[in-house]
């Protein structure tokens, strides 16, 4: 079946680390973005990537980095700059950027600074 | 910008209650609107869709209407279950634009 997969569902971080979260889907979908969920705050866009080897800046960019190397993968690392990394990040895809296309999402991967 | 403004939470109800959760949007342009939900500890999935006004998205007793005069998408059922207890967004996404946008999300408890 086709889906996201990401990876590691729970992850901890001591502080000063940089940790990357992996999302990975077979899909075949050209679109891919994180977003940032933190309670009663809903969804942030973090990054997101329209085709390979390209990605723009979401709404909540700094302390973030993004690669697109390769079409079923969108690895997001959280540096040390981040300042309150403590979340659940999502991973999504969609067949394209277009407006009425759905996202399809992954699991989610809660990270915890120590 | 885009901007999504839902119903504050938490909302708790009997089971077989009507549930109405209201979703009020701000964008240019016509947007394609969506209701997701988030189940305990799970990323999110499509519950339903609509793309122009006056369209109806429904999905597992769920409905929602686009209304272009109200700039509304109210996600409504006429009897919840304990199953339906979950975390539910409105969202938009503009015509052309990659990014959706989300509301901040209702948390609905259904009790037996």
């Amino acid at each position: 079946d086709g889906g996201i997969t990401q990876s590691p569902k729970y992850l901890f971080r001591k502080e000063g680390q940089n940790v990357t979260l992996s999302c990975e889907q077979n899909l075949n979908h050209d679109a891919m973005y994180w977003y940032r969920q933190d309670p009663g705050q809903g969804l942030r866009l973090i990054y997101y990537s329209q085709i390979v080897n390209d990605f723009q800046k979401g709404d909540i960019a700094e302390g973030y980095s993004v690669s697109r190397e390769k079409k079923e993968s969108f690895p997001l690392t959280v540096t040390s700059a981040q300042k309150n990394p403590t979340a659940f990040y999502l991973c999504a895809s969609s067949p394209d950027h277009s407006g009425a296309n759905v996202l399809t999402f992954g699991a989610g991967s809660r990270l915890t600074v120590l | 910008g885009n901007s999504v403004t839902q119903m504050e939470g938490p909302v708790t109800l009997s089971e077989e209650a009507f549930l109405t959760i209201n979703c009020t949007y701000t964008a240019t342009g016509y947007p394609s609107l969506f209701w997701y939900v988030q189940y305990p500890g799970e990323g999110l999935q499509l519950l339903l869709k609509a793309t122009k006004a006056d369209d109806k998205g429904s999905n597992k007793g769920f409905e929602a209407t686009y209304r272009k005069e109200t700039t509304s998408f109210h996600l409504e059922k006429g009897s919840v279950q304990v199953s339906d207890s979950a975390v539910y967004f409105c969202a938009l996404r503009g015509f052309g634009n990659e990014k959706l946008t989300f509301g901040t999300g209702t948390r609905l408890t259904i009790i037996p």
